[in-house]
């Protein structure tokens, strides 16, 4: 079955480290997302990718950094610019100029400060 | 630019009993409404989608939602829950003009926590 598989979905990390979360899709999406959900709040977009080699920062990109190159893979790294990375980190997929299609979500990261 | 309000943080409810959920949305175009549920620790699953026609849209899970363009409202419904339906549930909008750009942006509401008690 096609589907989004984020890794680890549990992550710590030590003060000043930087630490990156994986998600590979196989639903030949083009576009990617990563979201932030914290409690109360909502998701906020962290990136985005439409297309491979390409990235745009979303609503709150401070203290993140990702990469695109391949299709499938999208990995985020939560710098030790991040002073508050303890949140639900969530991945999501969709396909290109669809603004009507719904996209789809691996089961997330849960990442922690030790 | 869009934005999406949940009144309810949380709704109590027993078994077998109705239940709605809203969701209030603010846009200058016209828009995609979507509503998904996460259950504890896993990622956001579908429940429905209105994109254009009818304004009732029927979901999975028995869900339905109905699409009121006057008063901007996309409230979710459920005849009669079930323990298994205790979840939080996101009502998202996307905004019709972002497909000329391909890039869709989906803006969430802060999310309902539906508890089910038997």
């Amino acid at each position: 079955d096609g589907g989004i598989t984020q890794s680890p979905k549990y992550l710590f990390r030590k003060e000043g480290q930087n630490v990156t979360l994986s998600c590979e899709q196989n639903l030949n999406h083009d576009a990617m997302y990563w979201y932030r959900q914290d409690p109360g709040q909502g998701l906020r977009l962290i990136y985005y990718s439409q297309i491979v080699n390409d990235f745009q920062k979303g609503d709150i990109a401070e203290g993140y950094s990702v990469s695109r190159e391949k299709k499938e893979s999208f990995p985020l790294t939560v710098t030790s610019a991040q002073k508050n990375p303890t949140a639900f980190y969530l991945c999501a997929s969709t396909n290109y100029g669809s603004s009507n299609q719904p996209q789809h979500f691996g089961d997330g990261t849960r990442l922690s400060i030790l | 630019a869009q934005s999406v309000t949940q009144l309810d943080s949380q709704v109590p409810v027993f078994e077998e009993a109705p239940v709605e959920l809203r969701c209030n949305y603010s846009s200058s175009v016209s828009v995609y409404l979507f509503w998904y549920v996460q259950y504890p620790n896993q990622g956001l699953q579908l429940l429905l989608k209105y994109l254009s026609g009818s304004t009732l849209v029927k979901g999975i899970n028995g869900f339905e939602a109905e699409f009121n363009k006057s008063q901007t409202s996309f409230h979710l419904r459920k005849p009669s829950v079930h323990i298994s339906d205790t979840a939080e549930y996101f009502c998202a909008v996307s905004e019709e003009h972002s497909k000329n750009t391909g890039f869709q942006k989906l803006v969430f509401g802060t999310g309902t926590r539906l508890l089910v008690s038997p």
